[in-house]
């Protein structure tokens, strides 16, 4: 089955730049997108890029798609404490979205 | 317009026993999906329901559960027989059309809810 995979834990002090990484497997994907989810609480669409797109920035966030290698990141431009989350990926599978395992963004003061 | 609404938040169940876990999608959308996080882990898909029918459920263990979305009222995500390794998040997400590379992102976008907590002692 199609797999998407990111790296669990990414330490940042406030005020960098975050950079979390996503892989997949899907050849035929349409649609990858980021959510966010806070403590105890559901996911938050943040953005998303279509495939035959290279880049998308939306205010402080960057997404990069390199659709040779299936690798997707989100970059998170000065980021703050409550940026503090984990953040998923996620693959359009034909009629469903496939998730990344989430890496847990922490960031110090 | 309310989001998609899952109740209850926080469920707890002993072994054995039934959960039930209830999803209220946004108004006008009539596709409903349903996701279960473990602790630790990302969402692993289970099923997608239209009105009245099973589109795909790939996700879905054999034995035990079993989704529904009726004409009318909520869907139903049903556990029988309850077992420790139940206990994990599960969320709801609708949208309101299935087809995006026909009609573009916007309008397939997955809202999802808050999702329902269970707990199997």
């Amino acid at each position: 089955g199609e797999d998407v995979e990111q790296s669990l834990f990414l330490s940042v002090r406030e005020g960098d730049s975050s950079v979390i990484n996503c892989t997949y497997t899907d050849s035929s994907s349409t649609y990858l997108y980021w959510y966010k989810q806070e403590p105890g609480a559901g996911l938050q669409l943040l953005t998303y890029i279509f495939s035959n797109m290279d880049m998308k920035q939306d205010q402080r966030l960057t997404v990069l798609l390199n659709k040779k290698d299936k690798h997707l990141s989100l970059r998170i431009a000065d980021t703050q404490t409550g940026d503090s989350a984990i953040y998923f990926c996620a693959d359009y599978n034909t009629d469903k979205l496939i998730f990344g395992t989430g890496t847990r963004l922490q960031v110090f003061p | 317009n309310a989001g998609v609404m899952q109740n209850p938040r926080h469920l707890v169940r002993r072994r054995g026993q039934e959960a039930r876990l209830r999803c209220s999608p946004m108004k006008g959308h009539s596709h409903v999906y349903w996701y279960r996080q473990l602790p630790e882990e990302g969402l692993k898909f289970m099923v997608y329901l239209q009105k009245e029918n099973i589109i795909d459920e790939s996700g879905m263990p054999k034995e035990r559960f079993s989704a529904e979305f009726p004409k009318e009222g909520p869907s139903i995500l049903r556990i029988q027989q309850v077992v420790r390794g139940d206990s994990a998040a599960y969320f709801c997400a609708s949208s309101s059309n299935r087809d995006t590379r026909r009609l573009g992102h916007m309008n397939t976008e997955a809202f999802f809810g808050q999702g329902t907590r269970l707990t199997v002692v």
